[in-house]
Parts: C-alpha cells; sequence; structure tokens
C-alpha cells in the first residue's frame, strides 16, 4: 500500500497569513494526488485534483503542485472560513490511502 | 444539483450485520464510479470500496474484504453496503462519495454513522 504522510499535522496561523501544507508519498503517484477541506461534523471538501487542478467553485487563493512523491497544497492568504482540517489522497493505486490530516487552528 | 444522501447506519452488536444506502439525485448516476469512505470517531478518512457505473470493477481496502458488499442499482439510483461481521473498529461515519477526474471524489454525502458495540 502507497503511505501518505502529511506535515505538519497541525498548525496555527493569522488571518491573511500565507500557508502551506506538505504531503509525501511512500513511493511516485505521478501527479495522482488530491487535497480535501473538513470542517468539524461536515463531510470532506474536494478542494484540488491531479496535484494542481482546482476543483470547480474553490477559491482562487488555494492552489496545489508536486508531482513524483512530493506535493503542497498552499492557501496564498488565509480566510476565517479556511480554519479546518486538510488531507491529501494518492488515487495512483487501490487501495486509494490518505494522509492524516493537517488541523489549521486559528493563532 | 449533485445530493447524495446516506441511510442505514445505527447501533449493532460485534459480528452483526448492517446495510447502508445512498440515495443520488441531480447526476446520471449509472455514469459515475462510486466510493464509500469511513471515519473512526475523531480519526482520519479511510477509503473503504469503490464500484464502476456498470458494476465491472469493484475494489475493497483489505480491512473489510470478505466482510462488505459493495453494490449498485442504477434504476433506482442507489448505492449500498452491506456489512457483515461486523467489528468495533468498523465504528465510524460512512460516507458515499462520487469518484470525479483522476478518481477524486468529488461531491460527498453528509455521512451515516455506524457504532458496533454491545
Amino acid at each position: 500500500d502507497i503511505q501518505m504522510t502529511q506535515s505538519p499535522s497541525s498548525l496555527s496561523a493569522s488571518v491573511g497569513d500565507r500557508v502551506t501544507i506538505t504531503c509525501r508519498a511512500s513511493q511516485t503517484i505521478s501527479s495522482y494526488l488530491n487535497w480535501y477541506q473538513q470542517k468539524p461534523g461536515k463531510a470532506p471538501k474536494l478542494l484540488i485534483y491531479a496535484a494542481s487542478s482546482l476543483q470547480s467553485g474553490v477559491p482562487s487563493g488555494f492552489s496545489g503542485s508536486g508531482s513524483g512523491t512530493d506535493f503542497t497544497l498552499t492557501i496564498s492568504s488565509l480566510q476565517p472560513e479556511d480554519f479546518a482540517t486538510y488531507y491529501c489522497q494518492q488515487s495512483y493505486s487501490t487501495p486509494w490511502t490518505f494522509g492524516q490530516g493537517t488541523k489549521v487552528e486559528i493563532k | 444539483e449533485v445530493q447524495l444522501v446516506e441511510s442505514g447506519g445505527g447501533l449493532v452488536k460485534p459480528g452483526g450485520s448492517l446495510r447502508l444506502s445512498c440515495a443520488a439525485s441531480g447526476f446520471t448516476f449509472s455514469s459515475y464510479s462510486m466510493n464509500w469512505v469511513r471515519q473512526a470517531p475523531g480519526k482520519g478518512l479511510e477509503w473503504v470500496s469503490s464500484i464502476s457505473g456498470s458494476s465491472n470493477y469493484i475494489y475493497y481496502a483489505d480491512s473489510v474484504k470478505g466482510r462488505f458488499t459493495i453494490s449498485r442499482d442504477n434504476a433506482k439510483n442507489s448505492l449500498y453496503l452491506q456489512m457483515n461481521s461486523l467489528r468495533a473498529e468498523d465504528t465510524a461515519v460512512y460516507y458515499c462519495a462520487t469518484v470525479g477526474a483522476r478518481d477524486s471524489s468529488d461531491f460527498w454525502g453528509r455521512g451515516t454513522l455506524v457504532t458496533v458495540s454491545s
């Protein structure tokens, strides 16, 4: 199985900050990497698919990059509604696997 | 508007069975593969199973293989997850989701809670 490791596990940031979350795969996954946002008590929401493609309706302040084994999710200017937990997920091969999550909290 | 509504969750004893349903609307259900993804209380996301639009391709996580069965009824726009031999570690919120570009899960239901406890 492909292991997905996110860092950091949590971070504290202020509104307006630039935030970067990284995700590393245990083997190459090309660009089969997706990012999700989850707020407490809610279903996950797809933000980025294929490493860098913005899902329809997602604000342009979110961006993704990377290929192979190393990937990044960037929030260019953190908004109040962006405080949530973020998950990466590989869809290169089954079993699809998720990172452990990164919780973005208010500083 | 895409809508996915899960149902069928509840409290079940270890070793028991439960059948989850996911009612889909707002899109051509038969054209899309579907996923079940679960989340144990306070934990991260775990993919459970996937089924192609025509049911030709079915995949399971090792943790549920041989105990869970995914199926769909395209005439009823419904997805199912039959869960047998349930264990305490199967306790989770179960989400159904559509499979989109690059096998991402692009639309999700609100989830249904399954609790396995004596």
